[in-house]
């Protein structure tokens, strides 16, 4: 079973920024949250990861709590090629392929 | 710098027949991962191999499903005698340094439908 939680489905505005939450209360402490997206019949991309601190790269931040049970993914300026199904998911430190996939969040960018 | 390639993209069998999916990791990478999705679901881990070594296998049917990474050559997936619960996409993923590293490289797909 999937170890974190994600809504359905959200909607965003073209060029605003979109916010993901995702909820995983049972994190243990070695584990990381990962993001990756899956655009329509495509393969998943990685996004990006993070352990305790907020993380930024070129396509996203990531914002993690300070109790680490749940973390935002931020699309600063969304457009509509960000339309896709992004996943939330937690890994064990030295594990990168044993990830629990949930349904994710079915983001969708309106012009 | 190619990414990961599959082939082929779709593949269409009849119940009872072998499926062989086909899976070349990123130049350079020497670890592969197959995983399998299903309609509006994500990624079930299925099976980790190195160079002529399986690792992890522990996300595999026990019975007609195999895989193989073999020294010279694409990937395998073979599923014998397909039924149509396999119906499903088939992704494969590479990565330069196995299980520390942090980002997988995954392939187009393989969609696999028995009819």
């Amino acid at each position: 079973d999937a170890k974190t939680t994600q809504p359905p489905s959200m909607d965003c505005a073209e060029g605003r920024a979109a916010n993901l939450p995702c909820n995983h209360s049972t994190i243990s402490g070695n584990e990381y949250v990962y993001w990756y997206r899956q655009i329509h019949s495509q393969g998943p991309q990685y996004i990006i990861h993070g352990l305790k601190n907020n993380e930024t790269n070129e396509m996203a931040s990531l914002i993690i709590t300070e109790d680490r049970k749940s973390s935002t993914l931020i699309l600063p300026h969304a457009t509509l090629r960000d339309t896709a199904v992004y996943y939330c998911i937690v890994r064990v430190a030295d594990s990168n392929y044993q990830l629990i996939w949930g349904a994710g969040t079915k983001l969708i960018i309106k012009p | 710098n190619a990414g990961v390639m599959q082939n082929p993209r779709h593949l269409v069998r009849r119940r009872g027949q072998e499926a062989r999916l086909r899976c070349s990791p990123m130049k350079g990478h020497s670890h592969v991962y197959w995983y399998r999705q299903l309609p509006e679901e994500g990624l079930k881990f299925m099976v980790y191999l190195q160079k002529e070594n399986i690792i992890d296998e522990s996300g595999m049917p026990k019975e007609r499903f195999s895989a193989e990474f073999p020294k010279e050559g694409p990937s395998i997936l073979r599923i014998q005698q397909v039924v149509r619960g396999d119906s499903a996409a088939y992704f494969c993923a590479s990565s330069p340094y196995g299980s520390q590293s942090y980002e997988q490289y995954f392939g187009p797909g393989t969609r696999l439908t028995v009819t």
